[in-house]
C-alpha cells in the first residue's frame, strides 16, 4: 500500500534561515511526488512535483525538493525562509494516474 | 482563467440531514477528485472520475456517501444523514484526465461543513 509520511507536526525557522521540511513515502513501482502548501482558510496550492529525471525540482516561491530514492525521501527545502512562507505543507505521492495519498502536513512558523 | 470553485463555502446542518456539496471543475479538464480533510488532519481521498469511465469510489467512507458528474463539468457529492464525524472540509481538485501519471491536481477552496 501507498503511503507517506510527515515525521515533523510543526517546524519552526527564523526569517532568513534555510528550512527543510521533511517527506519519506513508501511505494510499489515508480513514485510521482507532490509538495502542496494550505494558507489559512485556502484550498491547496501547487508547489513542485517529481515525475522522472533531475532529483532537485525547483517549484514556486523559491521552494524546492530533493528525491532521494535510496533513502525513498522527498523532503522540501528553500534556502531563505519568509514570514509569509508560514503556512500548513502536506506531501503527496501517486503511482499512476489518479487519487493523491497525502501525508499528515507539517505547520511551518517563520519568525522575524 | 477561473480556477476550480466550490459550493456553498460553508455549511451548518443538523444530525440527520442531507447535504449536498458542489464543484466546478477548471474548464477542460477531465479528471475531478474529491477529498475530505479533518480537523488537524491530512486529506483523504473520497472519489475519483475521469471522463467517462466508471469512477473509482474506492475511499467513499460508507454508503451514506454518494457523487455525480454530469459528463466532464459539475460534480456534486451527497451525504445523507449526516453525523457530527462528517464534519470537515470537503475539497474538490481537476486535472486535464491525459492518464500521464503525475499529473497535477488544482485545489479548490473546500466547503466547510459542519454537522450540530
Amino acid at each position: 500500500a501507498q503511503s507517506v509520511a510527515q515525521p515533523e507536526d510543526q517546524v519552526n525557522v527564523a526569517e532568513g534561515n534555510p528550512l527543510t521540511v521533511k517527506c519519506t513515502y513508501s511505494v510499489s513501482g515508480n513514485p510521482y511526488l507532490f509538495w502542496y502548501v494550505q494558507y489559512p482558510n485556502r484550498g491547496l496550492q501547487f508547489l513542485l512535483k517529481y515525475i522522472t529525471g533531475d532529483n532537485l525540482v525547483k517549484g514556486s516561491y523559491g521552494f524546492e525538493a530533493e528525491f532521494n530514492k535510496s533513502q525513498t525521501s522527498f523532503h522540501l527545502k528553500k534556502p531563505s525562509a519568509l514570514v509569509s512562507d508560514s503556512a500548513l505543507y502536506f506531501c503527496a505521492v501517486s503511482n499512476q494516474g489518479g487519487k493523491l495519498i497525502f501525508g499528515q502536513g507539517t505547520e511551518l512558523s517563520v519568525k522575524p | 482563467g477561473a480556477g476550480v470553485s466550490q459550493s456553498p463555502s460553508n455549511k451548518v446542518t443538523e444530525k440527520g440531514k442531507d447535504v449536498e456539496l458542489r464543484c466546478d471543475p477548471i474548464s477542460g479538464h477531465t479528471a475531478l477528485y474529491w477529498y475530505r480533510q479533518r480537523l488537524g488532519q491530512g486529506l483523504e481521498f473520497l472519489i475519483y472520475f475521469q471522463g467517462n469511465s466508471a469512477p473509482d469510489k474506492s475511499g467513499l467512507p460508507s454508503d451514506r456517501f454518494s457523487a455525480e458528474r454530469t459528463g466532464e463539468s459539475v460534480s456534486t457529492l451527497t451525504i445523507q444523514r449526516t453525523q457530527q464525524e462528517d464534519s470537515a472540509v470537503y475539497l474538490c481538485a481537476s486535472s486535464f484526465g491525459s492518464s500521464r501519471a503525475g499529473e497535477t491536481q488544482y485545489f479548490g477552496p473546500g466547503t466547510r461543513l459542519l454537522v450540530l
